[in-house]
């Protein structure tokens, strides 16, 4: 099946720095998403982003589907980004992995005071 | 637009009890998946259900189980509870099939503890 890959799995940072987060997957997909789990559990969508570039406020994020990887991006940032950040891919109808989202391990993110 | 719903959000059961979650998805959204997450495991898909029928199922016992009604609402089913099924079960809605290229909606989770 399709492997997700993310790094790195933890990030330290100062608030107010940049920061890359990257999603590297095995197959071709049809659908791409970024989530930052909340401190409750709760996965709240970022982007669905399964190709091209997308902005919003500090956040952007870009997929290269022919190089199968995704990079988010977070500048400026806050203490209020720290939580854990997951990609997730769906394979195209009628492959083996289709009908579901594979989820990476996750990157936790840590903004300092 | 009200998001996706799912009750109860905490559950303590003990060892060899069955347990039933409730998950309602965005108004509109006709298809419900679920997955199980484990700081082991990671988040692992369970089963997708879509106009009343189940559509594609993941690798997990016959002990895990769900439906969905009518109305899109969907209910999960834990039987003969052991202690590894301790985990947070998410709910996700979207418009159309899991498979297609459509956003996937998370609910807030339930968080169940087997004792």
């Amino acid at each position: 099946g399709i492997q997700v890959e993310q790094s790195p799995p933890d990030l330290i940072l100062q608030e107010g720095a940049n920061s890359t987060l990257r999603c590297n997957f095995s197959d071709s997909v049809n659908n791409l998403q970024w989530f930052h789990q909340n401190p409750w559990g709760q996965l709240i969508n970022l982007f669905y982003i399964p190709s091209g570039t997308k902005q919003n406020g500090r956040l952007s994020a870009t997929t290269v589907a022919t190089e199968r990887y995704s990079l988010l991006y977070i500048s400026s940032s806050q203490t209020t980004d720290s939580g854990v950040y997951f990609c997730a891919v769906g394979a195209p109808l009628g492959s083996s992995n289709t009908g579901k989202l594979i989820f990476g391990q996750g990157t936790t993110l840590q903004v300092k005071p | 637009k009200a998001g996706v719903t799912q009750t109860p959000r905490y559950l303590i059961k003990t060892r060899g009890q069955q347990v039933t979650l409730s998950c309602s998805p965005i108004s509109g959204h006709r298809s419900v998946s679920w997955y199980q997450q484990t700081p082991g495991q990671g988040l692992q898909f369970l089963f997708e259900y879509f106009s009343e029928t189940q559509r594609n199922k993941g690798n997990f016992p016959g002990r895990f189980s769900g439906r969905q009604f009518s109305n899109s609402r969907s209910e999960m089913n834990v039987s003969t509870l052991e202690l590894g099924d301790s985990a947070l079960y998410l709910c996700a809605s979207s418009r159309t099939l899991a498979g297609s290229t459509d956003t996937q909606y998370f609910g807030p989770g339930t968080r169940l503890t087997v004792l």
